[in-house]
């Protein structure tokens, strides 16, 4: 049961323009979500997060946008340039002491900056 | 301030074989996660430690087990291995409930 869906496995955008990158939740006790950019063979470098209470969280050329009724999310990057080339991962915890820290991933999306 | 660290970078062992990861979190950090990333299934979440007590498990086999010293540094012990614990082994660190630092991972390579 895969509980944060990224259905684009992979996304090219050329150089100076916006990439859209999509992220599906389907369990309602999520209340904090982040996304994570990876290089092969690195751990994942935490991007920008977003709360259960806001709709909106921007960080520079990030953005991300959080659809509670929808139960998606999406990170803006604008503009997009070469070295934004990764792998960009979704995650979503439900946040209580009970729960602790455990992050469920998304599949990932491939990211490709053409210059 | 010094990152997560991983040791080993990188391990090659055989069938049958057990094996031993380390992890030492940011410096006030008192939770320690586990994942292991496969081309298959992604990333997967295998356990938390948090003040020397296990928090939080995965759904993974007994044959995965974990500890926290007095000092937060984690290690993961993976019992008779097999071809399929192939994988790139990732620990994060937080200090309480948010805040994920990952370390650059041990990629494990079984034979």
């Amino acid at each position: 049961d895969q509980q944060v869906k990224q259905n684009s496995p992979s996304l090219s955008v050329q150089e100076g323009r916006i990439s859209i990158l999509n992220c599906d939740y389907t369990n309602s006790m999520f209340d904090y979500f982040l996304w994570y950019k990876k290089y092969p063979a690195e751990g994942p470098t935490f991007l920008i997060s977003i709360s259960s209470i806001k709709d909106k969280n921007e960080d520079g050329r990030f953005t991300v946008f959080l659809n509670k009724s929808a139960k998606h999310l999406s990170l803006h990057i604008v503009p997009s340039q070469p070295g934004d080339s990764a792998v960009y991962f979704c995650a979503a915890s439900a946040r209580s002491k009970a729960a602790g820290n455990k992050l469920t991933f998304g599949g990932g999306t491939r990211v490709l900056v053409k210059p | 301030k010094a990152g997560v660290t991983q040791t080993p970078r990188y391990l090659i062992k055989t069938r049958g074989q057990q094996v031993t990861l380390s992890c030492s979190p940011i410096s006030g950090h008192r939770s320690v996660s586990w994942y292991q990333q496969t081309p298959g299934q992604g990333l997967q979440f295998l356990f938390e430690y948090f003040s020397e007590t296990q928090r939080n498990k995965g759904n993974f086999p007994g044959r995965f087990s974990g500890r926290q010293f007095s000092n937060s540094r984690s290690e993961m012990n993976v019992s008779t291995l097999e071809l399929g614990d192939s994988a790139l082994y990732l620990c994060a660190s937080s200090p309480e409930n948010y805040g994920y630092t990952f370390g650059s991972g041990t990629r494990l390579t079984v034979v």
